[in-house]
């Protein structure tokens, strides 16, 4: 498997346009996961879905963002408007559950560096 | 609700000398421990992890980790650092019912030669 897909792997863009970052899992995963990087903040989940179903969007910081998963191969985060704080790495990550009692790694993509002047 | 407290932001240590990178974690039910490794401009990649069973955990590029309950720790280790090992190295728990991770801040390795 190509691991984690993820596109592009860098966007500039202007302040007040719409970005849309592109997430493919692995194949057969249930779990995907969006996630920031930022010196100050480090590694935040944003949101994430279990079999195309968003389970926990309680840390999408504002009504700016959306994240869709229309279908198990794909995934996509939006942000629209942006703005020069929204300037991160966004990694997205899938994982697989092969039982209800056992957790397992999420296995990251190369992540997309965003910024927004 | 899980939190994890990397202590020190920078570690450096010489070529050849042990590695100990600090983790110590909050959890009301039984966690599940990762360690994750970083380079530059790419993903993260998973190091090692304890989920149930034995506490010493090996993972790859030698190293290793072990599960303290009673310190509520999962330090990382190992033995003989190589110049290939300056990374990021993120530090992670889950619980059992809530596959998300959650991270800690990092903490960046440096080895001099």
């Amino acid at each position: 498997d190509a691991g984690v897909i993820q596109s592009p792997r860098h966007e500039v863009t202007e302040m007040g346009q719409e970005v849309t970052l592109r997430c493919k899992p692995i194949s057969g995963h249930d779990y995907l996961f969006w996630y920031r990087q930022t010196m100050m903040r480090g590694l935040e989940l944003l949101i994430y879905f279990n079999n195309n179903v968003p389970i926990d969007d309680s840390g999408m910081p504002e009504d700016r963002f959306s994240a869709k998963m229309p279908n198990a191969s794909f995934s996509t985060l939006k942000i629209q408007p942006s703005e020069p704080r929204d300037s991160a790495v966004y990694f997205c990550a899938s994982s697989h559950v092969p039982g209800r009692d056992r957790n397992t790694e999420a296995f990251f993509g190369q992540g997309t560096r965003l910024t927004v002047v | 609700a899980q939190s994890v407290t990397q202590l020190g932001s920078h570690v450096s240590v010489s070529e050849g000398a042990l590695v100990l990178l600090r983790c110590n974690y909050s959890s009301s039910v039984p966690p599940y421990l990762f360690w994750y490794v970083q380079y530059p401009n790419q993903g993260l990649q998973l190091l090692l992890k304890y989920t149930t069973g034995a506490t010493l955990v090996k993972g790859i590029n030698g190293f290793e980790a072990e599960f303290k309950k009673s310190e509520t720790s999962f330090h990382l280790t190992k033995p003989s650092a190589h110049m290939s090992d300056a990374a990021e190295y993120f530090c992670a728990v889950s619980v059992k019912g809530a596959q998300k991770l959650v991270f800690g801040q990092g903490t960046r390795l440096t080895i001099n030669p």
